[in-house]
């Protein structure tokens, strides 16, 4: 069945080193990607997203890079600060234009001062 | 910037009471999203809306109703209340299936505990 997947449940990343958080998606009709940051206590927020005709794009400190051939997504944040712990989500649209999205479980970055 | 609002951040019901919880969007979305959000389940589709007065079922719309009467504004029906419905409720929107993009933007969350 459909589903996407995050490959760590958590990461841990010294301030000011860069992280990467992956995700392995299975829906090969997705076209549209996102990455959501939750931060406790909170609802997701959208950080960047990508469609399926681009394999990078890139946002202020952070990149997301899409392969298509192994359907797998990443998030790149550059220089990690402490307001950069929280959970992170990606996100697939289930079908074009259907409106409706799944997500991954999600993966904790935690970043040590 | 897309502004989602939710009515209470936090809600303690007993059993067998009606809950609702309401969710406003000020993007004049055409869509909205009622998920609830359990460790280790991920992000769950209860309803949704793609235009006034009406909704379709998500993942797990069992013990669960919503309400659109206008456009910014999609309501989460408990009809009674159940201990297993004790999570974070999370509303969203996004501009339009027809659009080029499915963003959704999410509201703070609803923390409801039944007792």
């Amino acid at each position: 069945g459909e589903s996407v997947g995050l490959h760590l449940p958590t990461l841990s990343v010294q301030e000011g080193d860069n992280s990467i958080i992956n995700c392995a998606y299975s829906n090969s009709a997705s076209d549209y990607f996102i990455w959501y940051k939750q931060e406790s206590g909170k609802g997701p927020q959208f950080i960047i997203d990508i469609r399926s005709n681009m394999d990078k794009r890139q946002g202020q400190r952070v990149t997301v890079l899409l392969n298509k051939t192994v359907k797998h997504l990443s998030l790149q944040i550059a220089a990690t600060q402490p307001g950069d712990s929280a959970v992170y989500f990606c996100a697939e649209n289930r079908a074009p234009n259907t409106g409706k999205l799944i997500f991954g479980q999600g993966t904790t970055l935690q970043v040590k001062p | 910037d897309v502004k989602v609002t939710q009515s209470s951040r936090y809600l303690v019901k007993r059993t067998g009471e009606k809950v609702f919880l309401e969710c406003v969007q000020d993007m004049d979305h055409e869509n909205m999203f009622w998920y609830r959000q359990d460790p280790g389940l991920g992000l769950r589709l209860i309803y949704f809306s793609y235009d006034v007065k009406m909704k379709e079922k998500g993942d797990i719309p069992e013990g669960y109703s919503v309400s659109r009467e206008k456009k910014e504004r999609f309501s989460l029906i408990l009809e009674s209340a159940s201990t297993n419905q004790t999570s974070m409720y999370l509303c969203a929107s996004s501009p339009s299936t027809s659009g080029a993009t499915d963003t959704q933007y999410f509201g703070p969350g609803t923390r409801l505990t039944v007792l």
